[in-house]
């Protein structure tokens, strides 16, 4: 089975740094895709950005990259320029592709923005 | 556009009652529907998917139910209560199809008492 590890269950960022999240999962599969989520204080789950495992360049929204590096089955976010409104959790999802019809999500980071 | 509704957004409900909670989809033909669960402090549990009409798929025994009576509505439900079920219940909806990215609904609290 589909496991997502996300080691650290808080962070924290001085506005307008950088900071990175990491994640880590295991699948035997050679296709599949990942993705991150945001999810603020109202509650509601927000796409971030996704990557195609087949796709060796790193995905990129704005702020928002990541680093993918499928050997090491891990699948970091990196968010430059931090602001207030990114404090969240954050958490991040795997799906295998294969018409599983299932996201298997991590446990979540929280990030505090520092003003 | 693609947008997804979720109500009642809190619900309080004493052990042993009913619960219906609903999900409608709109601007989108044929979606796949999810129903999760987060308990607080935690990540997203699948309770239900469905990938048509009246095609329900559980992921985890328990006391709920799920239905699709029509294409973009998709409802959760107890007979029920128990105070193991409080928490915080998200729908999601992504394209027709192998699974891509899914698009969550705002959510609705449920307290069991």
């Amino acid at each position: 089975a589909q496991t997502v590890t996300q080691s650290q269950p808080e962070m924290s960022v001085q506005e307008a740094e950088t900071v990175t999240l990491s994640c880590t999962y295991d699948t035997s599969e050679s296709d599949y895709y990942l993705f991150w989520y945001k999810q603020p204080p109202s509650r509601q789950m927000i796409l971030v950005i996704r990557q195609e495992a087949y796709k060796q360049q790193n995905a990129t929204e704005n702020r928002f990259s990541v680093n993918f590096q499928k050997a090491a089955k891990s699948f970091s976010l990196k968010i430059s320029d931090s602001q207030l409104g990114d404090a969240a959790m954050y958490f991040c999802a795997y799906d295998s592709g294969a018409g599983s019809y299932q996201l298997t999500f991590g446990k979540g980071t929280k990030l505090s923005v520092i003003p | 556009s693609q947008t997804i509704h979720q109500w009642p957004a809190t619900l309080v409900q004493p052990v042993g009652s009913p619960l219906s909670l609903e999900c409608t989809v709109e601007g989108t033909s044929n979606p796949n529907l999810y129903w999760y669960r987060q308990a607080a402090g935690r990540g997203l549990q699948l309770l239900f998917y469905s990938v048509g009409i009246g095609q329900i798929s559980s992921e985890v025994p328990q006391n709920l139910s799920a239905s699709r009576p029509q294409d973009r509505q998709f409802i959760l439900s107890s007979k029920k209560l128990l105070l193991s079920d409080s928490g915080f219940y998200l729908c999601a909806w992504s394209p027709p199809g192998s699974l891509y990215e899914q698009y969550f609904g705002p959510g609705t609290r449920l307290t069991v008492t």
